[in-house]
């Protein structure tokens, strides 16, 4: 049973506007959440990450939001680059090291 | 530092074979974890361990052993591969915090 979902597989956006990718959880015990991105042929490498004690992260021009109440959260990059062009993870942990990914947004930046 | 290596990158082997996956990382880190991805489905962990001489077992431990006898290295063994065992294996490490540092990946094919 996916307690991490990504319902959209893939999004398109133009360059230098925003992307916006999505992450839904069902376990209320999740109290860590990070996402990693991954380029073909590679393996996924960290970009963000965010407690359940706070509803916003930032770094540079990635930014995490966390809703508790509606178990969601999401990525947003500001501006997209086309380099940002990859296949973005979404994965919560409970309070250990085991982390469950959502099954990942396939993201295209259009020059 | 090299970060987390795996070998081989790819191997195709015999439905029966017995095989091993090497993964070591050169940043002394206490937990290291073994995950499977397969097509349009998410990271799924197969075996962790917190330390040299502790392991656990994931969600998709069946068919796989592992032992972690040094810090460095988490071998992870394919006793008899079958079919369903098809899939990139990627090897994580990781210190305190929930950020896990990705290998390249092990593409296996059994056929």
């Amino acid at each position: 049973d996916q307690q991490v979902k990504q319902n959209s597989p893939s999004l398109s956006v133009q360059e230098g506007r925003i992307s916006i990718l999505n992450c839904d959880y069902t376990n209320s015990m999740f109290d860590y959440f990070l996402w990693y991105k991954k380029y073909p042929a590679e393996g996924p490498t960290f970009l963000i990450s965010i407690s359940s004690i706070k509803d916003k992260n930032e770094d540079g021009r990635f930014t995490v939001f966390l809703n508790k109440s509606a178990k969601h959260l999401s990525l947003h990059i500001v501006p997209s680059q086309p380099g940002d062009s990859a296949v973005y993870f979404c994965a919560a942990a409970n309070s250990g090291y085991a982390l469950n990914f959502g099954k990942g947004t396939s993201l295209l930046v259009t020059p | 530092n090299a970060g987390v290596t795996q070998t081989p990158k790819f191997q195709v082997l015999k439905t029966g074979q017995s095989m091993t996956l090497q993964c070591a990382q050169d940043m002394n880190h206490e937990y290291m974890s073994w995950y499977r991805q397969d097509p349009g489905m998410g990271l799924r962990l197969i075996h962790y361990s917190v330390g040299a001489g502790i392991t656990d077992q994931g969600e998709v431990p069946n068919g796989y052993n592992v032992s972690r006898s040094t810090t460095e290295d988490f071998p992870l063994r394919l006793l008899s591969a079958a079919p369903s065992q098809t899939s990139v294996y990627f090897c994580a490490s990781g210190a305190g915090g929930l950020e896990q540092y990705f290998g390249p990946g092990t593409r296996l094919t059994v056929t």
